[in-house]
């Protein structure tokens, strides 16, 4: 079956621009999360929509981050006056609600750099 | 101390031998494991789920130590195909909640 998918797959835009990111999940998946992978580092959580429950937004670095999923399916991350330091690879993953040791399964993930 | 830490290698090994990578966590309420496995420029994907009884896939043995906060995977046989870096995750809640992941380690098996 198809798995998450997200678009663009890659991204150039100028510094202090917005840039919105997509992310189709697993269809039936409850869950869905947004991740960022700087280079050479590990993913760095940024935000979980479960159900219709209010998303965990802990993980946002900054107010310019925002995010959110229409229908309980697509998500979309927005950031807003982007910095160079938003350059990253932005992950999405969706799993099902169904309690411990859940797979969650990634889309191939958003290459954004900011020039 | 970070939540998940792993030594980031690289790890050359030669076709047939045997690795072993090792993770700690710092916390101890921490609910469920998994390994992952990230290829070059791709996204993560789940290698094994680890349980507390320790489990294997084939060429593949992961372990767990509550007492200790560590994980184990022990690759037998490697193959070329196994090159790749290697993620440590961690679930510190319960049921679907974030991930936290270790930076990975990078293994690499040559012909």
């Amino acid at each position: 079956g198809a798995g998450v998918s997200q678009s663009p797959s890659n991204k150039v835009t100028e510094k202090g621009k917005d840039v919105e990111l997509r992310c189709d999940p697993i269809s039936g998946h409850t869950a869905l999360y947004w991740y960022r992978q700087s280079l050479g580092q590990g993913l760095e959580f940024l935000i979980y929509f479960q159900g219709n429950s209010a998303p965990d937004k802990s993980g946002l670095p900054s107010d310019r981050f925002s995010a959110e999923r229409t229908g309980g399916s697509v998500s979309t991350l927005t950031i807003q006056r982007t910095q160079q330091e938003d350059s990253a690879v932005y992950l999405c993953a969706s799993s099902l609600d169904t309690g411990y040791q859940e797979t969650q399964y990634f889309g191939p993930g958003t290459r954004l750099l900011v020039l | 101390r970070k939540e998940v830490e792993q030594d980031p290698g690289p790890f050359n090994v030669p076709e047939g031998a045997t690795v072993a990578f090792n993770c700690t966590y710092s916390n101890s309420a921490s609910q469920s494991f998994f390994w992952y496995r990230q290829d070059c420029r791709k996204e993560p994907k789940l290698l094994m789920s680890v349980y507390s009884s320790g489990n294997e896939d084939g060429r593949f043995t992961a372990q767990l130590n509550r007492a200790s906060q560590y994980i184990s995977l022990l690759i037998r046989d490697s193959k070329l195909s196994d090159s790749a870096t290697y993620l440590c995750v961690v679930n510190t809640r319960a049921g679907n909640t974030p991930l936290v992941f270790g930076k990975g380690t990078r293994l690499s098996v040559i012909a």
